[in-house]
């Protein structure tokens, strides 16, 4: 298996521009979670879904801010307008189920520049 | 709400010497406790995890962890640190709610192993 699997590896966008992240969860697992990495406030949950369908946005920070999950095998998320405080890795994991047993499997991340 | 303090940002130690990483976690109910490793460009890799059962657990890579509910800490341990054991550490604590699992985590520990 090829593990969750991100895109891209980096991103440096100027401010005001849109960015999209990419994730492909692991065959098979139907519950899929962004995270948000920073130095100031460490690994932050931002959403998560199940079946595709969104469960908790609440972790979102903005409104600029949206993720999508328009099938199993694929999740982005959008950030539009970008601001350079929106810098940080932005980590996708993906499980089986509702993650009872939690066996989360983190993608490599996307470190997002801003300038 | 849940949450988890590694009261130490970065720690060295010698190679060959032992390792403990400090992890104090707040959650009412009973735990479920995990410590998770980074590599330097990489996702977040499992460790470890305590569920429920003996307080003292096993990893992957010669560590272990111990749960102690008095002091509502889950510390990690190494007998003796390879320098390959440099990383970045998080613990985390889980929260089973309305059918869904989700983490939160510590900020970290950067370990740094000298010759």
């Amino acid at each position: 298996d090829a593990g969750v699997i991100q895109s891209p590896r980096h991103e440096v966008t100027e401010m005001g521009q849109e960015v999209t992240l990419r994730c492909k969860p692991i065959s098979g697992h139907n519950s899929l979670f962004w995270y948000r990495q920073t130095m100031m406030r460490g690994l932050e949950l931002l959403i998560y879904f199940n079946n595709n369908v969104p469960i908790d946005d609440s972790g979102m920070p903005e409104d600029r801010f949206s993720a999508k999950m328009p099938n199993a095998s694929f999740s982005t998320l959008k950030i539009q307008p970008s601001e350079p405080r929106d810098s940080a890795v932005y980590f996708c994991a993906s499980i089986i189920g509702t993650g009872g047993d939690y066996g989360y499997t983190f993608g490599s991340g996307t470190r997002l520049t801003v300038v | 709400a849940q949450s988890v303090t590694q009261p130490d940002i970065h720690i060295t130690v010698s190679e060959g010497a032992s390792l403990e990483l400090r992890c104090n976690y707040s959650y009412g109910a009973t735990p479920y406790l995990f410590w998770y490793v980074q590599s330097p460009g990489q996702g977040l890799q499992l460790l470890l995890k305590y569920f429920s059962g003996d307080t003292l657990v096993q990893g992957i890579k010669g560590f272990e962890a111990e749960f102690k509910r008095s002091q509502s800490s889950f510390n990690l341990r190494k007998p003796s640190v390879h320098w390959s054991d440099a990383a970045e550490y998080f613990c985390a604590v889980g929260e089973f709610y309305s059918g869904y699992s989700t983490l939160t985590f510590g900020k970290g520990t950067m370990l740094l192993v000298s010759p």
